[in-house]
């Protein structure tokens, strides 16, 4: 059973600072891993999707990798804003399946 | 706005009462999915829909619930004899099926509280 493990849980940062969120799962045959955003109280919204042939992708200053192999994927964001605060959720969708598997977060909280 | 779209919003029943969301997705999206998310948690699947049709249905969906596509547009996911369990975020997506590169997008949920 694929299960997703995000670290750490919450991570508070000041206002300027590059950050690295932790994702890794347990089986490495998946399609696609993928990164939202959740702001409190509101729904999902999708920042980067990396395909399982792929290593990395970037946007704006979002960049997120993936190692299959070994099960990890990270995201980095670049010069942290205020406006950054929310929580990150990586999600996996395994090989032979179609939901996703979500981990449970990382809550992020950028001090001005 | 042509994203998907979730109503209500906001649920607040009592113990024990029926309730009932709605999913719009987005417009010619042939498939639905429905997960539910509680507090401090990732999202977890409970059942999706290719076209009208309910393919898979998670573990976690009690005889107490129960979804339909009838016309393969919208969708509803109705809760009997709600409990206080069941208070959740209930979370709609669609996507088009498009094998290995499908991209789920996501609504905005309705969040359920039972008293």
């Amino acid at each position: 059973k694929q299960e997703v493990t995000q670290i750490p849980a919450a991570l508070s940062v000041p206002e300027g600072e590059n950050l690295v969120l932790n994702c890794s799962f347990t089986d490495s045959a998946i399609y696609n891993l993928q990164w939202f955003r959740q702001d409190p109280g509101k729904g999902l919204t999708s920042l980067l999707l990396i395909q399982s042939s792929q290593r990395e992708q970037t946007s704006g200053r979002l960049n997120a990798s993936l190692d299959k192999s070994s099960g990890r994927s990270t995201l980095y964001i670049a010069a942290s804003q205020p406006g950054d605060s929310a929580t990150y959720l990586c999600a996996v969708r395994p090989i032979g399946n179609t939901p996703l598997v979500f981990g449970k977060g990382t809550r992020l909280s950028v001090i001005a | 706005d042509t994203g998907v779209s979730q109503n209500p919003r906001h649920k607040i029943t009592k113990r024990g009462q029926n309730v009932t969301f709605r999913c719009d997705p987005i417009s010619e999206h042939n498939r639905l999915y429905w997960y539910r998310q509680t507090l401090g948690q990732g999202p977890e699947f409970l059942t999706y829909f290719q076209n009208e049709a309910q393919l898979e249905k998670s573990r976690l969906l009690s005889d107490r619930f129960s979804a339909e596509r009838p016309k393969g547009s919208f969708s509803t996911l109705e809760i009997q004899r709600t409990e206080q369990g069941d208070s959740a975020m209930y979370l709609c997506a669609s996507t088009e099926s498009i094998g290995q590169r499908e991209t789920q997008y996501f609504g905005p949920g309705t969040r359920l509280l039972v008293l």
